[in-house]
């Protein structure tokens, strides 16, 4: 069964440092670039980090450029996003997707930001 | 920058049909794919429309999209209306940097 399963969702402090994982199974993680992306509560989705298969090309949404960082481990099946400076405005359910083709969602990790 | 624009919500009856539309605030739509995405309260989305007019295994042939370079917008549409296909459904294209830019989502009501 293909599957992506997040976690690493916390409650931090305004300022403070999280990071989430997201593991792959049932298809070739290497094959495919991985996306983040966030909701925040009652709001849309938004998308906010692109890696390519090999991490050679990484993108940012401008609300985390400078405070997020995705990385991947294709020998782990595995994906990452570290979080820093924290902001009230980051509390969302974070998704890890697969966005080609069928594009296959994660279930979602909470990251709740508030003192 | 590129945006996708929905309405808000759309509601009909069960057993109808409804249509979502997904405008392109620039470019062409037909430049990028467009997926469609179902998401219930509480739960991820969950794909409904691929490449445009592709249904994932598992979906019902009564969901179909599709492009209309005319008005640069793509549409989702549900016949034979099921209160189960009440959701929030929300498309996905790219800008020109192939960055990923989602429409605002359209909840759907069925009463």
């Amino acid at each position: 069964e293909v599957q992506l399963v997040e976690s690493g969702g916390d409650l931090v402090q305004p300022g403070g440092s999280l990071r989430l994982s997201c593991a792959a199974s049932g298809f070739t993680f290497s094959s495919y670039s991985m996306n983040w992306v966030r909701q925040a509560p009652g709001k849309g989705l938004e998308w906010i980090s692109y890696i390519s298969r090999g991490s050679s090309n990484i993108y940012y949404a401008d609300s985390v450029q400078g405070r997020f960082t995705i990385s991947r481990d294709n020998a782990k099946n595995s994906l990452y996003l570290q979080m820093n400076g924290l902001r009230a405005e980051d509390t969302a359910v974070y998704y890890c997707a697969q966005m080609t083709g069928v594009v296959i969602w994660g279930q979602g990790t909470l990251v709740t930001v508030s003192s | 920058n590129f945006m996708l624009t929905q309405p808000h919500s759309v509601s009909e009856s069960p057993g109808k049909t409804v249509t979502i539309s997904c405008t392109g605030s620039s470019g062409s739509i037909a430049s990028n794919s467009v997926q469609w995405y179902q998401q219930r309260p509480g739960s991820a989305p969950t794909t409904v429309i691929y490449e445009d007019n592709q249904r994932p295994s598992g979906v019902p042939d009564r969901f179909s999209g599709s492009i209309d370079s005319s008005s640069n917008s793509a549409s989702l549409t549900i016949s034979g209306l099921k209160t189960e296909d009440e959701a929030d459904y929300y498309c996905q294209s790219y800008d020109s940097g192939d960055h990923v830019v989602f429409g605002g989502g359209t909840k759907l009501t069925v009463l």
